[in-house]
């Protein structure tokens, strides 16, 4: 166990609804990343925070998705009017620069979306 | 953009026999970092490698840093069934703010015990 939380593990919906995805990171990590990763490729970054600021998109992170981490702490992935395609494994993980590991990023176990 | 390559794409192995996996990129590499993901889990963080040529050690794991930084392997001697996984290299953007990381495709490795 990491420590990184993700909420809920599992998402089945259907084309066109919307999806929210909760992150919650290690407590003292003010760096918190979200990735998606799809069967047999590794996790492509989509979003990056440092405390509540966004500082960084793929352009991976289309229009319909959005991702917020309002107090600095826990964050959301929304995808509005999901697709196909957004089925993936979508990872959050949290780093500190302060924590002496050297920022290493600890994974959360991840959501799991499949849009039918 | 960033690309990282990693070969072979699978490795099936009988228990007690070597394992490596290369990790290559066309440009120099910040530094390499190598993840282990079991079937089903997340990626689980192994090591961190900054400087050219440098050799790390974790049990039977051997991780390596070419001269140019622009490629890394890892070495499994005597494989294990608790060895099973898919072993992804990742390179660190560590430039002005962006800290994100760009994975390779990874090596899924089975044992055959």
């Amino acid at each position: 166990d990491t420590g990184v939380s993700q909420d809920p593990r599992h998402k089945i919906t259907k084309r066109g609804q919307n999806v929210t995805f909760r992150c919650d990171p290690i407590s003292e990590h003010n760096r918190l990343y979200w990735y998606r990763q799809t069967l047999g490729q590794g996790p492509e970054f989509l979003t990056y925070f440092q405390n509540e600021a966004q500082l960084e998109k793929s352009r991976l992170l289309s229009d319909r998705f959005s991702a917020e981490r309002p107090k600095g702490s826990f964050s959301t992935l929304e995808i509005q009017r999901t697709e196909q395609g957004d089925s993936a494994m979508y990872l959050c993980a949290s780093s500190s620069p302060n924590s002496g590991d050297g920022d290493t990023q600890y994974f959360g176990p991840g959501t799991r979306l499949t849009v039918l | 953009g960033q690309q990282v390559m990693q070969i072979p794409q699978y490795q099936h192995v009988q228990e007690g026999e070597d394992f490596t996996t290369y990790c290559n990129s066309s440009t120099t590499l910040s530094n390499i970092q190598w993840y282990k993901q079991r079937p089903g889990g997340h990626p689980v963080f192994l090591i961190q490698l900054v400087k050219s040529g440098e050799v790390k050690k974790q049990k039977r794991l051997t991780f390596q840093f070419g001269e140019a930084k622009k490629n890394s392997s890892l070495h499994i001697t005597a494989t294990q069934t608790t060895d099973v996984g898919t072993y992804f290299c990742a390179d660190e953007n560590s430039g002005g703010s962006n800290y994100k990381l760009t994975f390779g495709k990874g090596t899924l490795l089975t044992v055959n015990p």
